[in-house]
C-alpha cells in the first residue's frame, strides 16, 4: 500500500505569513494532488501534477503555488497567507489517472 | 463537469440498524465509482471501487451497486456498528481528461451510537 507523509502535521501563522507544505510519497506514484477539507465542502482539489515539473490547476487555486521537485515529493506554498485558508489539506498520490488515491495523515493550518 | 451530489449529514443512528447512504453523479463519460471512508484523525481511504456499469463492489459489511441508468451509486450496510463512525465519501474518476482526477462529494457524517 502507498505510503503518503506530511508535514508539518500542525502549523500556525499570521495573516501575511508564508506557509509551505511538505508531502513525500514512497511508492514511486506519477501523480500527486493537494486538497482542502472545510466542513460543508468535503474534499476540494487545490493543485496536481502527474509528474517532476509538471503542475496542474484544480479547482481553488486561487493564494496557493504549488511546486513538484521529484517523483516523490510535492509541495504546497501560502505565500501570503489569509484567515480563509485556514483548513485541513490533504496530499494524495495515485499510480494511475483516475484511479485510487491514496491519502496522507493531513496537515491542520491555522492562520490567525 | 462531472460532479457528485450524496447525502446531507450528520446521520445519526443506532447500532444495528441498517444505513443507506445516497450517491448521485453527473457524467458523460463512463466513470469508474468509488466509495472512500475517513475516520477522525486520518485521511481518506479507499472503501471500495466498481469500475464497471451494473457491477456490485463491497468491503467490510458496506456495498453500493453500479447503476448507470439511474446514475446511482447508493452505499448501504445491513447492521451498523459504532467503529463504522466516520465521515463517507463517494467519488467518481474522471478519465476524459488528458490527466485524470476523481470528483468527490461533499461528505457524509456517520455516528453510531452504542
Amino acid at each position: 500500500e502507498a505510503a503518503v507523509t506530511q508535514s508539518p502535521r500542525n502549523k500556525v501563522t499570521v495573516t501575511g505569513g508564508n506557509v509551505t507544505l511538505s508531502c513525500r510519497q514512497t511508492n514511486s506514484h506519477n501523480y500527486m494532488y493537494w486538497y482542502r477539507q472545510d466542513t460543508g465542502h468535503g474534499l476540494r482539489l487545490i493543485h496536481y501534477s502527474y509528474g517532476a515539473g509538471n503542475l496542474q490547476i484544480g479547482d481553488v487555486p486561487d493564494g496557493y503555488k504549488a511546486t513538484r521537485t521529484t517523483q516523490e515529493d510535492f509541495f504546497l506554498l501560502l505565500e501570503l497567507a489569509s484567515p480563509s485558508q485556514t483548513s485541513l489539506y490533504f496530499c494524495a498520490s495515485s499510480d494511475d489517472r483516475a484511479d485510487t488515491q491514496y491519502f496522507g495523515p493531513g496537515t491542520r493550518l491555522l492562520v490567525l | 463537469g462531472d460532479s457528485v451530489t450524496q447525502t446531507e449529514g450528520p446521520v445519526t443512528l443506532s447500532e444495528g440498524t441498517s444505513l443507506t447512504v445516497n450517491c448521485s453523479y453527473e457524467t458523460k463519460q463512463y466513470p469508474t465509482l468509488f466509495w472512500y471512508v475517513q475516520y477522525p484523525g486520518e485521511g481518506p481511504q479507499l472503501l471500495f471501487k466498481v469500475p464497471k456499469a451494473n457491477e456490485k463492489g463491497s468491503n467490510r459489511g458496506f456495498e453500493a451497486t453500479y447503476n448507470k441508468e439511474a446514475t446511482s451509486f447508493h452505499l448501504q450496510k445491513a447492521s451498523v456498528q459504532e467503529s463504522d463512525s466516520a465521515v463517507y465519501y463517494c467519488a467518481l474518476s474522471d478519465r476524459g481528461s488528458a490527466l485524470g482526477r476523481l470528483h468527490f462529494g461533499a461528505g457524509t457524517q456517520l455516528i453510531v451510537i452504542p
